[in-house]
C-alpha cells in the first residue's frame, strides 16, 4: 500500500533559523512527491513538487526539497526562516496523492 | 486558484441524517478527490475518481459513498451521519501528466461538516 510519513509532528525555531522536515515514502511505480502548506483558516497550498529529473527542487516562498532516491526520502528545506512560515506543512505523493500526517512549524519572532 | 468551489462551506447536521458534499470544478481535470482533515491525523483520503462514474476508495471509505455523473462534479454523500464524521472536508482536483499518472493537486476552500 502506498504511504508517506513524515517524522516530526511540531517544530518550534527561531527566526533566522534553517529548517529541514523529513519525508519519507513508501510505494512503486511513479514517483510523485509534493510539499504543502496550510495557513491557519486556510486551505492547502503547493510549495512545490518533484516528478523527475534534478532531485533538488526549488519552491515558492523560498523552500526546496531534495528527493533521494535511495532513501526514499523527500526533505523540506529553507535556509533562514521567518515569523510567517508559521503554519502546518504536509508531504504527499503517488497516484492517490496520500498525505503524510503533517508537521505544524511555529517560528517564534 | 484553479476553479474549485464545495458546498455548502459549513454545516451542521444531527445523527443518522443524509448529507451530501458537493465539489465542482472548472478546469476540466480528470482526477478528482475527497479528503478528510482532522487533527493529528493530517489529510486522509476517502475516495476519489479518475474519471466520468469511475471511482475508487481511499484509506477511510467506510459510511461515505461517491458519485460522478459529470467531468465537473464530484458529489461526497455520508448516507447516515455520525459524530465520527465531524471534520473539515476538502475536494481537490489533478491532471492527468505526459509520462506519469497524475500531476498536483489543487484544493478547494473545505466544508467544515459538524454531526450534532
Amino acid at each position: 500500500a502506498q504511504s508517506v510519513s513524515q517524522h516530526n509532528h511540531h517544530v518550534i525555531l527561531s527566526e533566522a533559523a534553517s529548517l529541514e522536515l523529513g519525508c519519507n515514502y513508501s510505494y512503486g511505480g511513479t514517483v510523485n512527491l509534493f510539499w504543502y502548506v496550510q495557513y491557519p483558516g486556510q486551505h492547502l497550498q503547493l510549495l512545490l513538487k518533484y516528478f523527475s529529473g534534478d532531485p533538488l527542487v526549488k519552491g515558492i516562498k523560498g523552500f526546496e526539497a531534495e528527493f533521494i532516491k535511495s532513501k526514499f526520502s523527500f526533505n523540506l528545506r529553507k535556509p533562514s526562516v521567518q515569523w510567517s512560515d508559521t503554519a502546518e506543512y504536509f508531504c504527499a505523493g503517488g497516484d492517490k496523492i496520500i498525505f503524510g500526517k503533517g508537521t505544524r512549524l511555529h517560528i517564534l519572532p | 486558484d484553479a476553479g474549485i468551489t464545495q458546498s455548502p462551506r459549513h454545516k451542521v447536521t444531527e445523527t443518522g441524517t443524509p448529507v451530501t458534499l458537493r465539489c465542482h470544478q472548472t478546469e476540466n481535470h480528470r482526477y478528482m478527490y475527497w479528503y478528510r482533515q482532522d487533527p493529528g491525523h493530517g489529510l486522509r483520503l476517502i475516495h476519489y475518481s479518475y474519471g466520468v462514474k469511475d471511482t475508487d476508495k481511499g484509506e477511510v471509505s467506510d459510511g461515505y459513498s461517491v458519485s460522478r455523473s459529470k467531468t465537473e462534479d464530484f458529489l461526497l454523500t455520508l448516507e447516515s451521519a455520525t459524530s465520527s464524521q465531524t471534520s473539515v472536508y476538502f475536494c481537490a482536483i489533478s491532471g492527468a501528466g505526459l509520462d506519469r499518472g497524475v500531476t498536483e493537486a489543487f484544493f478547494g476552500q473545505g466544508t467544515r461538516l459538524t454531526v450534532v
